[in-house]
């Protein structure tokens, strides 16, 4: 039968503009969070992660802000660039305990524009 | 750095043979390698835990006895699709984790079409 979420999302973007993903996560008692960049034909590449008991995380462009209250992560990249067009994941993991078993989110296609 | 390596990066194969899907860590060992399907447009759904020396934790709807998994060394784990269909094809990905560290390094994937 048909699955959910055929369509991904798309996020269109001008070439040094900023670019803002949103994700909803599923459980609040998730401990670890994580973005992935996914190009096509590849594995999910590391961008970014953040912690439960942190609210923001800056790195090289990016950045990751948690807010846990309404269970929402995103991620915003600055002065987009070509190469940032990609499928981006959010993910979550339930429990340290069960090493890295990730949930991952439904996906955003970003697409920047020259 | 941390480089997992899948082999092959697509196969084609006929419906009802069988296909082995090679996942390694390079420069580190993993005591626990995931495996995850992804169909097109949609994300990466987790089929199995595999744990070097014990039998895979499959996730529910996956079927074990279909996908085999193998995790005999620190540092390999094997998928065997066996008796594949077209609804098998898919893009499969494997990801390692250093023991103790969070960050889960993923391999390139492998694209099988079955026909």
């Amino acid at each position: 039968g048909e699955s959910v979420g055929l369509h991904l999302p798309t996020l269109s973007v001008q070439e040094g503009d900023n670019s803002i993903i949103n994700c909803a996560y599923s459980n609040s008692a998730s401990d670890y969070f994580i973005w992935y960049k996914q190009e096509s034909g590849k594995g999910p590449q590391f961008i970014i992660d953040i912690r439960s008991n942190m609210d923001k995380r800056q790195g090289q462009r990016v950045t990751v802000l948690l807010n846990k209250t309404v269970k929402h992560l995103s991620l915003q990249i600055a002065a987009t660039q070509p190469g940032d067009s990609a499928v981006y994941f959010c993910a979550e993991t339930l429990d340290k305990a069960a090493g890295n078993k990730l949930t991952f989110g439904g996906g955003t296609r970003v697409l920047v524009k020259p | 750095g941390a480089v997992v390596s899948q082999h092959p990066s697509w196969v084609i194969c006929k419906s009802g043979t069988s296909v082995k899907i090679e996942c390694r860590s390079l420069d580190f060992q993993a005591t626990t390698m995931f495996w995850y399907r992804q169909f097109p447009k949609q994300s990466l759904m987790l089929m199995a835990t595999s744990n070097e020396g014990s039998k895979a934790t499959y996730e529910q709807g996956v079927e074990k006895d279909k996908f085999l998994i193998n995790h005999a060394s620190l540092t390999l784990s094997t998928l065997t699709v066996t008796s594949a269909h077209p609804e098998d094809s898919s893009f499969y990905i494997c990801s390692a984790s250093k023991t103790g560290l969070w960050e889960a390094f993923f391999g390139q994937g492998t694209r099988l079409t079955v026909v």
